[in-house]
């Protein structure tokens, strides 16, 4: 089953934070986040795998509350750079596959 | 080092023209590939995945379907194209270890159906 991803667009100022959550209707064992830019391949960003792990790399970072059964993204103090569409994806149980929320849009303005 | 292989990058085709776009993979062995859609401006669709040479998983019924015939080539191919089968498409590969492996995706095939 999809993973449900809020908000589905924000749009910042640079310099601005925001958190994109995702959340699932069944347990959930790890979670990936991926970005794609427009027109482009969906890049590789990190993946959380024990229940309160929390990543980061720069200024996004990630946590996923496994009890809760949902993971937040949160880009702090935003650049132009981190424009484009956020995806998480849940393995499915008992198979080899990723199954991804719908997205959230991020747009960055100067 | 590992890299991904995804042709061709834009076709436009008339509706009920066949299809093939095909996948390869270098630089590792027995990789878990897929094949993703996303209808503009929407979400990634997992349209088929394979854990291994003939071995096919589908996950959405439609008139598409996918082929393992090496390792690390992966087709899909359609016998009819319809229009609501426009859409950017992903081939994308992982470890064959466990769940948590992280995918690498190509650089996507947007297929316009007229």
């Amino acid at each position: 089953q999809q993973p449900v991803q809020s908000p589905q667009a924000v749009i910042l100022r640079e310099g601005e934070d925001a958190v994109i959550n995702c959340s699932s209707s069944k347990a959930l064992y790890s979670v990936h986040w991926y970005r794609q830019k427009h027109g482009e391949a969906p890049v590789f960003l990190m993946i959380l795998l024990k229940g309160g792990e929390q990543k980061g790399h720069e200024k996004i970072s990630a946590s996923f509350n496994e009890k809760k059964q949902q993971s937040s993204l949160y880009l702090t103090a935003s650049q132009l750079s981190y424009s484009g569409t956020y995806f998480c994806g849940t393995p499915d149980q008992g198979a080899q596959k990723l199954v991804f929320g719908q997205g959230t849009r991020l747009t960055i303005n100067p | 080092s590992q890299t991904i292989h995804q042709w061709p990058a834009t076709l436009v085709q008339p509706v009920g023209s066949p299809l093939s776009l095909e996948c390869t993979v270098e630089g590792t062995s027995n990789p878990n590939l897929y094949w993703y859609r996303q209808a503009a401006g929407r979400g990634l669709q997992l349209l088929f995945y394979s854990v291994g040479i003939g071995q096919i998983s589908s996950e959405v019924p439609q008139n598409l379907s996918a082929s393992r015939p090496q390792d690390r080539q992966f087709i899909l191919s359609s016998k009819k194209l319809l229009l609501s089968d426009s859409g950017f498409y992903l081939c994308a590969w992982s470890e064959d270890r466990d769940r948590n492996e992280k995918l690498f995706f190509g650089s996507g095939t947007q297929l316009s159906v007229l």
